[in-house]
């Protein structure tokens, strides 16, 4: 099993700030890699596939990097709408695993 | 219009089966995989098993196999999933979602592309 490592847990921030989010893949996953942002009661948003490809209609803060084994989130000016959950998934087999999430909170 | 439509809650004791059901519509099966997925209380989502909505091909997480079946009857464009020997830790929301798989790997759903969960509950 491809175990995936998300880091951190929680993160406080403020309007305006940057965010950065980090997974890590037990082994290489190229680059089959997903961001998601997930609420309470509700099904998963897609933001980036394939480590960097942002999905139509999410805003050009949210980006995407990484490859093999290290990949990064990054929100540049953190939105008010921004303060959720969000993880990672790998798709490089059938088997998905995903990150243990990253709930960003308002300072 | 893509719809994923799952059944409602179900509440069951240690020991029993549940069988969740989702209901698909507005989109080509071809190469459509329809892979299912749990979020337990306070946890991360799991990955529980997939089947092609094509040809009924079926993988299955190590932790759940020969206690889960997924099957499709594609007459009706329904997915179902059926846990068995059910424990309190199985607790959780079960979602369905579907995505292009294809070359050994299927693509992560879009945003429309799951159904909207189904809270199992397991208690005595």
């Amino acid at each position: 099993d491809i175990q995936m490592t998300q880091s951190p847990s929680t993160l406080t921030a403020s309007v305006g700030d940057r965010v950065t989010i980090t997974c890590r893949a037990s082994q290489s996953i190229s680059n089959w890699l997903a961001w998601y942002r997930h609420e309470p009661g509700k099904t998963p948003k897609l933001l980036i596939s394939e480590s960097s490809r942002l999905e139509s209609g999410v805003p050009s803060r949210f980006s995407g990097s990484g490859s093999g084994t290290e990949f990064t989130l990054t929100i540049t000016s953190l939105q008010p709408d921004d303060f959720a959950t969000y993880f990672c998934q790998q798709y490089q087999t059938y088997e998905w695993t995903f990150g243990q999430g990253t709930t960003v909170e308002i300072k | 219009q893509v719809q994923l439509v799952q059944s409602g809650a179900e509440v069951k004791k240690p020991g029993a089966s549940v069988k969740v059901s989702c209901k698909t519509s507005g989109y080509s099966l071809t190469s459509a995989g329809l892979s299912w997925v749990r979020q337990a209380p306070g946890q991360g989502l799991e990955w529980v098993g997939w089947i092609s909505e094509h040809n009924g091909d079926t993988d299955t997480a190590q932790k759940f196999q020969g206690r889960v079946t997924m099957t499709t009857d594609s007459s009706t464009r329904t997915a179902y999933m059926d846990l068995r020997s059910l424990k309190s830790d199985d607790t959780a929301v079960y979602y369905c979602a579907s995505s292009y798989c294809n070359v050994g790997r299927c693509f992560p759903p879009g945003s429309d592309f799951w159904g909207q969960g189904t809270l199992v509950t397991v208690s005595s």
